[in-house]
């Protein structure tokens, strides 16, 4: 079974990069997804199979993963970006979201 | 556009039963799987339960297998959760989301998400 670690917190200064770690036993194996989460509203998907962004996310949010973590990287952190952000796998019979980290732009 | 829109919440005392119902639009619903996840006070995204596109396949996270009970009416394009025998941790706001992968059970994580409802279980 997969559980998934996440840094309960990330603080950056607006315009520099936030890297934001999700680590599981051979998470590389898995594809993992991340969501972001304002506060007081529903989570949206920012990245989903590893690397990909859905239509009108920035591309300012890449995604990686390899070996024991995946990553979610936040280019140029604009105010609006402040969240929590979950990653989440597929277990082979439930799906499993991390912790959440919580993003705040200095 | 996509919408989801949750309904069926509520305050219940322990043990009590609440239906849940998720109705979508914006998309051909019995091609797609659609899954609920709550979320505790303060606390982070739970996954709960998930039924493929057809009802035929059901999952359930270990804490409300036996309780809660996920079903689909495709030519409704609404999901419901029934659930019982409810406890003062299952409180939490239900979002109901959209599988990210055409007829697929996982996969693309999920792409859509309702605003939330509210489950309040207390006597």
């Amino acid at each position: 079974s997969s559980e998934l670690t996440q840094p309960p917190s990330v603080s950056v200064a607006p315009g520099q990069t936030a890297r934001i770690t999700c680590g599981g036993d051979n998470i590389g194996r898995r594809t993992v997804h991340w969501y972001q989460q304002r506060a007081g509203q529903a989570p949206v998907l920012v990245v989903y199979d590893d690397t990909d962004r859905p239509s009108g996310i920035p591309d300012r949010f890449s995604g990686s993963n390899s070996g024991n973590t995946a990553t979610l990287t936040i280019s140029g952190v604009e105010a609006g970006d402040e969240a929590d952000y979950y990653c989440q796998v597929w277990d082979g019979d439930r799906f499993v979201f991390g912790p959440g980290t919580t993003v705040t732009a200095l | 556009d996509v919408q989801l829109l949750e309904s069926g919440g509520g305050l219940v005392q322990p043990g009590g039963s609440l239906r849940l119902s998720c109705s979508a639009s914006g998309f051909t619903f019995d091609n797609y799987a659609v899954t609920w996840v709550r979320q505790a006070p303060g606390k982070g995204l739970e996954w709960v339960s998930t039924i493929n596109n057809s009802g035929g396949a059901r999952l359930y996270t270990d804490s409300v297998k036996g309780r809660f009970s996920v079903s689909r009416d495709n030519p409704k394009s609404t999901l419901y959760l029934q659930m019982n025998s409810l406890r003062a941790d299952d409180t939490g706001v239900y979002y109901c989301a959209k599988g990210g992968r055409l007829m697929a059970l996982a996969g693309s994580g999920f792409d859509s998400w309702g605003q939330g409802v509210l489950v309040t279980v207390s006597s």
